[in-house]
């Protein structure tokens, strides 16, 4: 079984600061997936990376998947309590099926 | 488009009782999946469907039955409810052979008592 780790588990910061999270894989993935999840909601896609190495940028987040294809981070710069939810990494391995990661529960405060 | 709809939104069962939670999309998706979250936690696949007349079980699908007789409806039956159910389940689509990207319903919360 692929296991997905991600850390910190949770984030507490100011309005305004800058942070990052990571997703690390047992194993090699074929593409990974970000989602951004509210209190109350399901998740929303961020972000899908296939390439080894691959950079890419969404307003003030970016993502980055690692060289080796078994990591995975996130940074967002200046930080607004709009960012606030569950950050979770899926590994787009297994034919049709995702595997989540266990999550990054952000707050950001005024 | 409504998207991805599970009803309802909130329950409380008791311990042994059975229940139905409903999911439909109008996306014309062929696959379909549901999941539970347990509180801060990431999301355990418990069954998925690739199209009509097909199931397959997850990573969790113990105590569950799905069926999938549209392409629109995936309910999942749980039988014998038990405290280890509690949790919030998710019902999620994607277009085939388009991308991996997931769509998801707003949820069910069900607490088992």
């Amino acid at each position: 079984t692929q296991l997905l780790e991600q850390s910190p588990q949770f984030l507490s910061i100011q309005e305004g600061e800058n942070l990052t999270v990571y997703c690390n894989s047992s194993s090699v993935f074929s593409s990974l997936q970000w989602y951004r999840q509210e209190p109350g909601e399901g998740p929303v896609l961020l972000v899908t990376v296939v390439t080894g190495g691959e950079v890419k940028k969404l307003k003030r987040l970016t993502f980055q998947f690692g060289d080796a294809r078994k990591d995975s981070s996130l940074h967002i710069t200046a930080a607004q309590p709009g960012d606030t939810g569950l950050y979770l990494c899926a590994l787009t391995g297994g034919g049709n099926k995702l595997t989540f990661g266990t999550g990054t529960q952000l707050k950001v405060e005024l | 488009n409504a998207g991805v709809t599970q009803t309802p939104k909130f329950r409380i069962l008791k311990i042994g009782q059975s229940m139905t939670l409903q999911c439909a999309q109008d996306m014309n998706h062929n696959y379909m999946y549901w999941y539970r979250q347990d509180p801060g936690m990431g999301l355990k696949l418990i069954y998925y469907s690739v199209g009509a007349g097909i199931t397959d079980k997850g990573e969790v699908p113990n105590g569950y039955n799905v069926s999938r007789s549209t392409t629109e409806d995936f309910p999942l039956r749980l039988e014998l409810a038990a405290p280890s159910q509690t949790s919030v389940y998710f019902c999620a689509s994607r277009e085939r052979e388009i991308s991996y990207e997931q769509y998801f319903g707003p949820g069910t919360r069900l607490t088992v008592t």
